[in-house]
């Protein structure tokens, strides 16, 4: 039972390229999310999924696409990175909205 | 403006005695409560939660404490150990309709010393 697995754990992207992030969770979980941590942050919420076939923005969703592709998985795409995009990220799901979120762990993104 | 606020970056304690984080939110609206463990290069871990309709929740080692009218919660470890050595978020869920996931804070960097 591997919980929520994210690839890659590491990318470094030049400014103005495309890369999509994967998340998938074997949990059997209908919410699912994706964050950023910054340092010396808290995480936040760039976009989430409450049930398959849905997406919802967050708190910073600008710069940033998602797509559920099926009850397992949700991945998060950049179309035109930029530095302000270096971070690491971190995809999370829960069983519903109203339950603990269990997360992945991380990729870290370079934006030069 | 931040609405939970972890005002301790890092904490030190001596092993074996009590480690007490505190969280302070500013919006009412929140209704559930969350406490994570975060080690370097790894994802956060759920520790422990608790709804607002309580103000204590226990879970071996860790139990926390929520004062709703205060809006203050903290979380306390006992007896603390060397692997709890981490950084702790806390973690609020809103109540209303609108954005879903949890607002974090900042977190507190737990350091157990021998």
């Amino acid at each position: 039972n591997a919980g929520v697995t994210q690839t890659p754990k590491f990318q470094v992207l030049k400014t103005g390229q495309s890369m999509t992030l994967q998340c998938a969770q074997d949990m059997n979980h209908n919410s699912m999310y994706w964050y950023r941590q910054d340092p010396g942050m808290g995480l936040r919420l760039i976009y989430y999924s409450a049930s398959e076939g849905t997406t919802d923005k967050g708190e910073v969703p600008n710069g940033y696409n998602v797509s559920r592709l099926n009850k397992r998985e949700f991945s998060l795409r950049l179309e035109s990175a930029a530095p302000s995009q270096t971070s690491v990220y971190f995809c999370a799901s829960a069983g519903t909205r109203w339950r603990e979120q269990y997360f992945g762990p991380g990729t870290r993104l370079t934006v030069t | 403006d931040q609405q939970v606020k972890q005002n301790s970056p890092s904490l030190s304690v001596q092993e074996g005695r009590i480690s007490i984080l505190n969280c302070d939110y500013t919006n009412s609206m929140f209704d559930y409560f969350l406490w994570y463990k975060k080690y370097p290069a790894e994802g956060p871990t759920f520790l422990i939660s608790i709804s607002s309709i309580k103000d204590k929740n226990e879970d071996g080692r860790f139990t926390v404490f929520l004062n709703k009218s205060a809006k203050h919660l903290s979380l306390h470890i006992v007896p603390s150990q060397p692997g709890d050595s981490a950084v702790y978020f806390c973690a609020s869920r809103w109540s209303g309709g609108g954005a879903d996931g949890l607002t974090f804070g900042k977190g507190t960097h737990l350091i157990i010393q021998p």
